[in-house]
């Protein structure tokens, strides 16, 4: 079953926009990342969020976790083209074995 | 995904034969994983390996094997390829520092079960 649970499935905006993506998620965990796939490629690393931080910054990204509500959202500033893509959220369920669960994925498209 | 490769990257296969996914990797990380990844389900881990000769299943590892018998060297083995494997497969990596569970991921092999 996913772990993760992105909202919304498909996101559409203009470029020079925010784009906000969204990630619950329902047992305890140490850390939360976010991932990128650009069509026909590879999931890439963006940033991980440890469960005793509240928000990350890394560039045009903001991470956000509310463990108590079990959520964490994903902000991306001033949106270009170029950040066309699938945005996936990973949580490891408490493990310390390394395992990820991902979601499902917001497929974001920038319009330029 | 400089440091890890996929091979075959593409492959048709029939029903009932077997197939073998090899990814490679540079990078001397202690965790390996294989994905797969369908429209709808996301990513699912199959099965992954936390050091040589060390693997455990993930959430879909009926029907598939692995194997590691060196650090660099992770391969997906399907004993009997059936349509319902055909999917896009992952290989990732886990750096060796504990508690720090980022992975990198290769390039993905499209396998096709007719």
């Amino acid at each position: 079953s996913q772990q993760g649970e992105e909202d919304p499935q498909a996101l559409s905006i203009q470029e020079g926009e925010n784009a906000t993506m969204n990630c619950s998620y329902k047992t305890s965990i140490n850390n939360l990342q976010w991932y990128r796939q650009n069509s026909g490629r590879g999931l890439v690393h963006l940033i991980l969020i440890r469960s005793n931080e509240r928000e990350k910054h890394s560039g045009r990204l903001r991470v956000t976790l509310d463990t108590s509500k079990k959520s964490s959202s994903l902000l991306i500033t001033a949106s270009r083209a170029a950040d066309t893509a699938s945005y996936f959220c990973a949580t490891d369920r408490g493990s310390t074995l390394g395992r990820l669960y991902f979601g499902r994925g917001t497929q974001l498209t920038v319009w330029p | 995904d400089a440091g890890i490769t996929q091979s075959p990257r593409h492959k048709v296969t029939e029903t009932g034969t077997p197939v073998t996914l090899r990814c490679h990797q540079t990078e001397n990380h202690r965790y390996m994983y294989w994905y797969r990844q369908d429209p709808g389900h996301g990513l699912r881990l199959i099965h992954y390996s936390y050091g040589v000769k060390d693997t455990d299943k993930g959430e879909v590892s009926d029907g598939y094997s692995v194997s590691r018998s060196k650090t660099e060297d992770f391969l997906l083995t399907l004993e009997s390829a059936t349509s319902s494997q055909t999917s896009v497969y992952f290989c990732a990596t886990g750096p060796p520092e504990a508690n720090v569970y980022e992975q990198y991921f290769g390039p993905g092999t499209r396998l096709t079960v007719t």
